[in-house]
Order: structure tokens, then C-alpha cells, then sequence
């Protein structure tokens, strides 16, 4: 089946710093989404982005549908962005896949 | 090892009807939660177990939803009566520790 691969697996930074997560896509997916899980579980949309590039606020992201990756920019990381972060698109039977996702962690 | 299933991966319904969705999670995995995608794509937070305990239910919409997690193994997502804006894709995922998390494939519903 279609894999999905995010890196990096861990990523620890100091606040302040800047991170590019990634997410590819062994095949083509449509509606690709990143999602934030913050530490008490909830996940949150941040970018719905099937392909272009899109900012909002610190963070921004990028996906060439041609490739099948996508990337999540995070700028001026602050503790609270600590959490993990998914990418998860649908595919052609309308199912909807996940990639493990990077947690990230970041230290005041 | 296995991963996170789910069943059925899809339910027609009428409204009015009711409908159990079953989330058999990783072994081992104490957390487990339910999301659910309706209408515009954006993915919802519905509850957070932590073995058989409510660890969050914050997310749930009303009191038609029901979960549960009888000995911290498999969890049940009832909807009683089940109405048109229930419909969307439910799904779950289970985690040994909170902060890492393996995804079911979801069960569609469709209320008619």
C-alpha cells in the first residue's frame, strides 16, 4: 500500500530556532493536511494544502503534489509548537493515511 | 505488528438509526483516541483514553455520542440516534505515550 514517511522521526530545539519537517508520499495522495497534536492529544488542522505554498502567522508550508512531499516550515519556534506533527492525505478509495509523525520539542 | 483497525470501514445509516464503530488498537498501547472529519475537511478531536478511563472528553459533540474502552483493549464509538451531521469519516489512533500516535484506516458514516 501507500507509504508515508516524515522526518525527521525526533527533533529537539532551542526556542527561537527555525524547523523544516517533511513528508513524502510513496503515491499520490489528494487533500494533504498537516496537523498539530498538541500534548494532551488534541489534533489541530494547520494547513489543508493539496499543493502550492501557503503561511500563516510563523509557520508555512509547501507541497509539490508532482514530487509527493510536502513540507512544514516552523520560524521563531516557541514551547508551545512542542507536540507532534502530521501529514495525512486521502487516497484514491477516499481513506485517509497518516504518516508516525516528527515530534518536536522545544526547550526555553 | 498489526496496526491500528477499525470497523466497519463503512456504515450506511438512516437518521434516527444507531450505529457502533470499534476501534481495536496496538497492543500494548494504553492511549487511544477518537477523531472525526466531517464536512470541510478539518479533522476533530472527540476523546482521549488512557487504558479504560476518559482521560479527555472535551471533544464530544453531544450526549448521542458514547465511548468506551472495556478493559483498556478495544474501544466503541456509539451514535444513538444518529442525525445527517453526524455523517463524515470517524477515526482512531492509539499510542504507547502520549506525543506519538498510529492512525486507523477510519469507518465512513453516512447518514441518510
Amino acid at each position: 500500500g501507500i507509504q508515508v514517511e516524515q522526518s525527521p522521526p525526533d527533533l529537539i530545539l532551542q526556542e527561537g530556532a527555525n524547523s523544516t519537517l517533511r513528508c513524502n508520499f510513496s503515491d499520490s495522495v489528494n487533500n494533504l493536511q498537516w496537523f498539530h497534536q498538541n500534548p494532551w492529544g488534541q489534533l489541530i488542522n494547520l494547513f489543508y494544502i493539496p499543493s502550492g505554498t501557503k503561511q500563516n502567522g510563523r509557520l508555512s508550508a509547501t507541497t509539490v503534489a508532482t514530487e509527493r512531499y510536502s513540507l512544514l516550515y516552523i520560524s521563531s519556534s516557541q514551547t508551545t509548537d512542542s507536540g507532534v506533527y502530521f501529514c495525512a492525505g486521502d487516497l484514491r478509495d477516499d481513506k485517509i493515511i497518516f504518516g508516525k509523525g516528527t515530534r518536536l520539542h522545544i526547550l526555553p | 505488528e498489526a496496526g491500528v483497525t477499525q470497523f466497519p470501514s463503512h456504515s450506511v445509516i438512516e437518521k434516527g438509526q444507531t450505529v457502533t464503530l470499534r476501534c481495536d488498537p496496538i497492543s500494548g498501547h494504553d492511549n487511544l483516541y477518537w477523531y472525526r472529519r466531517v464536512m470541510g475537511k478539518e479533522i476533530k478531536f472527540l476523546l482521549h483514553f488512557v487504558k479504560e478511563s476518559k482521560q479527555d472528553e472535551s471533544g464530544m459533540p453531544n450526549n448521542r455520542f458514547l465511548a468506551e474502552r472495556t478493559g483498556g483493549t478495544y474501544s466503541t464509538l456509539k451514535v444513538q440516534p444518529a442525525e445527517l451531521e453526524d455523517s463524515g469519516v470517524y477515526f482512531c489512533a492509539s499510542s504507547p505515550i502520549v506525543g506519538v500516535a498510529y492512525f486507523g484506516p477510519g469507518t465512513r458514516l453516512t447518514v441518510t
